[in-house]
């Protein structure tokens, strides 16, 4: 099984700072690739797929990038509505998730 | 608006059974792979299973043998009959729309239904 590995696990951060998770796959997926946010108590919310392109209606701060073995999801200006956790998710041969990176205020 | 609104969890003893109903609208069910994902207390996102259009199944290791996912699409209905529970299959339960083409990621989920294995 292809296994996904996010960092950090937890990330502090402020309004306005520039946020980048990384998620890495033990072997080559592609572009195979999507990240999704999770609130408490929320169902995750699609955000990015094939690693970069950016699901209808999320802002346009959020951006992806990647391919192979190595992605990044960036949130380029902090705001108050992005404290939440963060999932990349391969879609290659069946799916799975990353642990997760939460997202929370300093 | 696509919506998605799961139902059947709740308690249930070691070795027994449960079924989780999803119930499906705003779009045209049949025409869409439906999936199951899981999320233990406090933990990450495990897929669980999946059908596509054709009936095809597919399932995660952990649940092989033990579950089973079906759709009835003259009620826009995803189901999954959950057998031989364990104390490890306690979880949030969300059902997840798959996007038409190959390979599909999950676009709209339903909200969950906490599914709890205790004596």
């Amino acid at each position: 099984d292809i296994q996904m590995t996010q960092s950090p696990s937890t990330l502090s951060a402020s309004v306005g700072d520039r946020v980048t998770i990384t998620c890495r796959a033990s072997q080559y997926i592609s572009d195979w690739l999507a990240w999704y946010q999770q609130k408490p108590g929320k169902a995750p919310k699609l955000l990015i797929y094939k690693a970069s392109s950016l699901q209808s209606g999320v802002p346009s701060r959020f951006s992806g990038s990647g391919s192979g073995t190595e992605f990044t999801l960036t949130i380029s200006s902090l705001q108050p509505d992005d404290f939440a956790t963060y999932y990349c998710q391969r879609y290659n041969n069946y799916w799975a998730f990353g642990q997760g990176t939460k997202v929370e205020i300093k | 608006e696509v919506h998605l609104l799961e139902s059947g969890g709740g308690l249930a003893q070691p070795g027994k059974s449960l079924r989780l109903s999803c119930a499906a609208s705003g779009f045209t069910f049949s025409s869409y792979a439906m999936n199951w994902v899981r999320q233990a207390p406090g933990k990450g996102l495990e897929w669980v299973s999946a059908i596509g259009v054709s009936d095809d199944t597919f399932y995660a290791d952990s649940v092989k043998g033990r579950f089973t996912i079906s759709r009835d699409d003259s009620k826009n209905t995803l189901y999954l009959q959950m057998n031989s529970l364990r104390a490890e299959d306690t979880a949030i339960y969300y059902c997840a729309k798959a996007v038409i083409g190959a390979p599909p990621y999950f676009d709209y989920w339903g909200q969950g239904t906490l599914v709890t294995v205790s004596s």
